[in-house]
Protein backbone atom coordinates (compact mmCIF):
# COMPACT_ATOMS: atom_id res chain seq x y z
CA UNK A 1 0.00 0.00 0.00
CA UNK A 2 1.68 2.76 -0.77
CA UNK A 3 -0.54 5.59 -0.47
CA UNK A 4 0.30 8.52 -3.04
CA UNK A 5 2.78 8.39 -5.21
CA UNK A 6 4.87 11.20 -6.98
CA UNK A 7 7.44 11.08 -9.56
CA UNK A 8 9.72 12.83 -10.36
CA UNK A 9 11.29 13.43 -7.44
CA UNK A 10 13.71 16.25 -8.95
CA UNK A 11 13.93 17.82 -11.75
CA UNK A 12 15.80 20.72 -13.62
CA UNK A 13 13.78 22.16 -16.82
CA UNK A 14 15.00 25.17 -19.47
CA UNK A 15 12.68 28.28 -19.49
CA UNK A 16 10.00 27.28 -22.48
CA UNK A 17 10.69 23.23 -21.76
CA UNK A 18 7.35 21.14 -20.92
CA UNK A 19 6.83 18.40 -18.75
CA UNK A 20 4.82 16.17 -16.79
CA UNK A 21 4.35 15.50 -13.31
CA UNK A 22 2.80 12.06 -12.57
CA UNK A 23 0.65 10.99 -9.14
CA UNK A 24 -1.36 8.09 -8.81
CA UNK A 25 -2.68 6.93 -5.41
CA UNK A 26 -3.97 3.18 -4.29
CA UNK A 27 -6.11 4.67 -1.73
CA UNK A 28 -9.29 4.62 -3.57
CA UNK A 29 -9.98 7.75 -2.79
CA UNK A 30 -12.41 10.10 -5.36
CA UNK A 31 -10.74 13.75 -5.20
CA UNK A 32 -6.86 14.69 -5.87
CA UNK A 33 -5.18 17.91 -5.60
CA UNK A 34 -2.04 19.24 -7.57
CA UNK A 35 -0.57 22.24 -5.03
CA UNK A 36 2.76 24.15 -5.36
CA UNK A 37 4.93 25.15 -2.04
CA UNK A 38 6.94 28.26 -2.29
CA UNK A 39 8.87 29.79 0.66
CA UNK A 40 6.50 32.05 3.24
CA UNK A 41 3.95 31.07 0.27
CA UNK A 42 2.03 28.13 2.11
CA UNK A 43 0.48 26.17 -0.26
CA UNK A 44 -1.53 26.91 -3.50
CA UNK A 45 -3.71 24.96 -4.92
CA UNK A 46 -3.04 24.83 -9.11
CA UNK A 47 -6.08 22.12 -9.90
CA UNK A 48 -8.11 19.92 -8.19
CA UNK A 49 -10.31 16.46 -9.56
CA UNK A 50 -13.44 15.57 -7.24
CA UNK A 51 -13.76 12.85 -9.53
CA UNK A 52 -12.62 11.26 -12.33
CA UNK A 53 -13.57 12.92 -15.78
CA UNK A 54 -13.50 16.37 -13.77
CA UNK A 55 -11.25 18.72 -13.34
CA UNK A 56 -11.62 22.54 -12.04
CA UNK A 57 -9.44 25.29 -11.58
CA UNK A 58 -7.27 26.21 -7.81
CA UNK A 59 -5.88 29.46 -7.06
CA UNK A 60 -2.79 29.41 -8.95
CA UNK A 61 -4.09 27.36 -12.25
CA UNK A 62 -2.11 29.43 -14.80
CA UNK A 63 0.97 28.01 -16.92
CA UNK A 64 -0.38 24.60 -16.12
CA UNK A 65 -2.80 21.74 -16.93
CA UNK A 66 -4.04 18.59 -15.75
CA UNK A 67 -5.85 15.61 -16.59
CA UNK A 68 -7.45 12.71 -14.47
CA UNK A 69 -6.31 9.50 -16.48
CA UNK A 70 -8.24 7.82 -14.19
CA UNK A 71 -9.73 6.91 -10.81
CA UNK A 72 -5.82 6.20 -9.63
CA UNK A 73 -3.82 8.96 -11.52
CA UNK A 74 -4.31 12.98 -11.78
CA UNK A 75 -1.18 14.17 -14.44
CA UNK A 76 0.17 18.05 -14.06
CA UNK A 77 1.35 19.47 -17.34
CA UNK A 78 4.10 22.56 -17.64
CA UNK A 79 3.70 23.55 -21.09
CA UNK A 80 6.03 26.34 -21.15
CA UNK A 81 8.25 26.15 -18.07
CA UNK A 82 9.46 29.60 -17.12
CA UNK A 83 11.10 30.69 -13.73
CA UNK A 84 8.15 31.38 -11.43
CA UNK A 85 7.26 27.82 -12.12
CA UNK A 86 10.46 26.65 -9.72
CA UNK A 87 8.72 25.13 -6.68
CA UNK A 88 7.79 21.91 -4.79
CA UNK A 89 4.89 20.71 -6.08
CA UNK A 90 2.66 18.13 -4.05
CA UNK A 91 -0.33 15.90 -5.31
CA UNK A 92 -2.93 15.04 -2.61
CA UNK A 93 -6.21 12.75 -2.31
CA UNK A 94 -8.59 13.16 -0.31
CA UNK A 95 -10.59 10.68 1.74
CA UNK A 96 -13.64 10.87 4.07
CA UNK A 97 -15.90 13.29 1.57
CA UNK A 98 -12.53 14.72 0.54
CA UNK A 99 -12.19 16.72 3.43
CA UNK A 100 -9.04 14.61 5.02
CA UNK A 101 -5.99 15.25 2.60
CA UNK A 102 -3.28 12.79 2.06
CA UNK A 103 0.00 14.32 0.44
CA UNK A 104 2.33 12.56 -1.73
CA UNK A 105 6.20 12.93 -0.82
CA UNK A 106 6.56 15.49 -3.32
CA UNK A 107 8.48 16.51 -6.68
CA UNK A 108 11.29 19.65 -6.64
CA UNK A 109 11.30 21.58 -9.76
CA UNK A 110 13.99 23.74 -10.84
CA UNK A 111 13.52 25.86 -14.00
CA UNK A 112 16.49 28.08 -15.42
CA UNK B 1 -5.01 37.46 -0.58
CA UNK B 2 -4.19 35.90 1.75
CA UNK B 3 -7.59 33.74 2.54
CA UNK B 4 -6.05 32.48 6.27
CA UNK B 5 -3.74 34.36 7.84
CA UNK B 6 -0.81 32.51 10.07
CA UNK B 7 1.32 33.64 13.09
CA UNK B 8 3.84 33.55 13.99
CA UNK B 9 6.16 32.61 11.26
CA UNK B 10 8.49 30.90 13.49
CA UNK B 11 8.64 29.75 16.87
CA UNK B 12 11.32 28.19 19.50
CA UNK B 13 9.98 26.91 22.71
CA UNK B 14 11.72 24.45 25.06
CA UNK B 15 10.86 20.62 25.59
CA UNK B 16 7.69 20.61 27.73
CA UNK B 17 6.23 24.06 26.93
CA UNK B 18 3.37 24.98 25.30
CA UNK B 19 3.63 26.47 21.21
CA UNK B 20 0.42 28.06 20.40
CA UNK B 21 -0.09 28.62 16.59
CA UNK B 22 -2.84 30.97 15.49
CA UNK B 23 -4.70 31.32 12.25
CA UNK B 24 -7.84 33.62 11.21
CA UNK B 25 -9.85 33.39 8.18
CA UNK B 26 -12.79 35.94 6.64
CA UNK B 27 -14.93 33.76 4.78
CA UNK B 28 -17.66 32.56 6.85
CA UNK B 29 -18.24 29.95 4.33
CA UNK B 30 -15.55 27.87 5.57
CA UNK B 31 -16.56 24.92 7.54
CA UNK B 32 -13.68 22.23 8.32
CA UNK B 33 -10.11 23.62 9.67
CA UNK B 34 -7.47 21.17 9.47
CA UNK B 35 -4.13 21.75 11.05
CA UNK B 36 -1.14 20.17 8.69
CA UNK B 37 2.82 18.65 9.99
CA UNK B 38 5.80 18.71 7.81
CA UNK B 39 9.20 17.37 8.30
CA UNK B 40 11.54 18.56 5.89
CA UNK B 41 11.78 16.60 2.74
CA UNK B 42 8.06 15.05 3.35
CA UNK B 43 4.69 15.96 2.16
CA UNK B 44 2.58 17.43 4.96
CA UNK B 45 0.63 15.17 7.18
CA UNK B 46 -3.15 15.61 8.80
CA UNK B 47 -2.48 16.21 12.27
CA UNK B 48 -5.84 17.54 13.25
CA UNK B 49 -9.26 19.18 12.11
CA UNK B 50 -12.26 20.55 13.50
CA UNK B 51 -15.33 21.73 12.58
CA UNK B 52 -16.98 25.05 13.87
CA UNK B 53 -19.88 23.46 15.67
CA UNK B 54 -17.21 22.40 18.66
CA UNK B 55 -15.28 25.52 20.51
CA UNK B 56 -11.90 22.60 21.27
CA UNK B 57 -10.94 19.20 20.28
CA UNK B 58 -7.95 17.25 21.73
CA UNK B 59 -6.21 14.26 19.88
CA UNK B 60 -2.87 13.56 22.27
CA UNK B 61 -0.95 15.79 23.11
CA UNK B 62 -2.66 18.77 20.30
CA UNK B 63 -5.35 20.78 20.86
CA UNK B 64 -7.52 22.88 18.61
CA UNK B 65 -8.89 25.96 19.74
CA UNK B 66 -12.03 27.37 17.53
CA UNK B 67 -13.31 31.16 17.92
CA UNK B 68 -16.46 31.18 15.47
CA UNK B 69 -17.64 34.81 16.53
CA UNK B 70 -13.87 36.20 16.76
CA UNK B 71 -13.16 33.82 13.16
CA UNK B 72 -10.02 32.42 14.64
CA UNK B 73 -8.23 28.71 15.46
CA UNK B 74 -5.38 27.78 17.30
CA UNK B 75 -3.47 24.71 17.45
CA UNK B 76 -1.57 23.92 21.00
CA UNK B 77 0.66 20.91 21.36
CA UNK B 78 1.22 20.16 25.26
CA UNK B 79 4.38 18.52 26.72
CA UNK B 80 6.28 19.24 23.44
CA UNK B 81 9.42 17.32 22.27
CA UNK B 82 12.12 18.14 20.11
CA UNK B 83 10.83 15.71 17.58
CA UNK B 84 7.87 18.26 17.03
CA UNK B 85 9.89 20.55 15.19
CA UNK B 86 8.17 20.70 12.03
CA UNK B 87 6.40 23.28 9.78
CA UNK B 88 2.91 23.34 10.81
CA UNK B 89 -0.06 24.45 8.18
CA UNK B 90 -3.57 25.48 9.33
CA UNK B 91 -6.19 25.54 5.84
CA UNK B 92 -9.63 26.00 5.95
CA UNK B 93 -12.35 24.38 3.06
CA UNK B 94 -15.68 24.72 2.73
CA UNK B 95 -17.91 21.61 2.95
CA UNK B 96 -17.71 20.25 -0.51
CA UNK B 97 -13.56 20.24 -0.02
CA UNK B 98 -13.15 21.01 -3.35
CA UNK B 99 -11.02 23.76 -2.60
CA UNK B 100 -8.45 24.55 0.58
CA UNK B 101 -6.60 27.49 1.52
CA UNK B 102 -3.70 27.25 3.39
CA UNK B 103 -1.51 29.54 6.02
CA UNK B 104 1.95 30.32 5.07
CA UNK B 105 3.09 28.07 8.34
CA UNK B 106 4.50 28.46 11.10
CA UNK B 107 8.19 26.76 11.67
CA UNK B 108 8.61 25.43 14.91
CA UNK B 109 11.91 24.18 17.17
CA UNK B 110 11.55 22.58 20.13
CA UNK B 111 14.93 22.93 22.31
CA UNK B 112 15.95 19.97 24.17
Amino acid sequence: NAGVTQTPKFQVLKTGQSMTLQCAQDMNHNSMYWYRQDPGMGLRLIYYSASEGTTDKGEVPNGYNVSRLNKREFSLRLESAAPSQTSVYFCATGGGEGLEQYFGPGTRLTVT
Amino acid sequence: QQQVKQSPQSLIVQKGGIPIINCAYENTAFDYFPWYQQFPGKGPALLIAIRPDVSEKKEGRFTISFNKSAKQFSLHIMDSQPGDSATYFCAASTGTGNQFYFGTGTSLTVIP
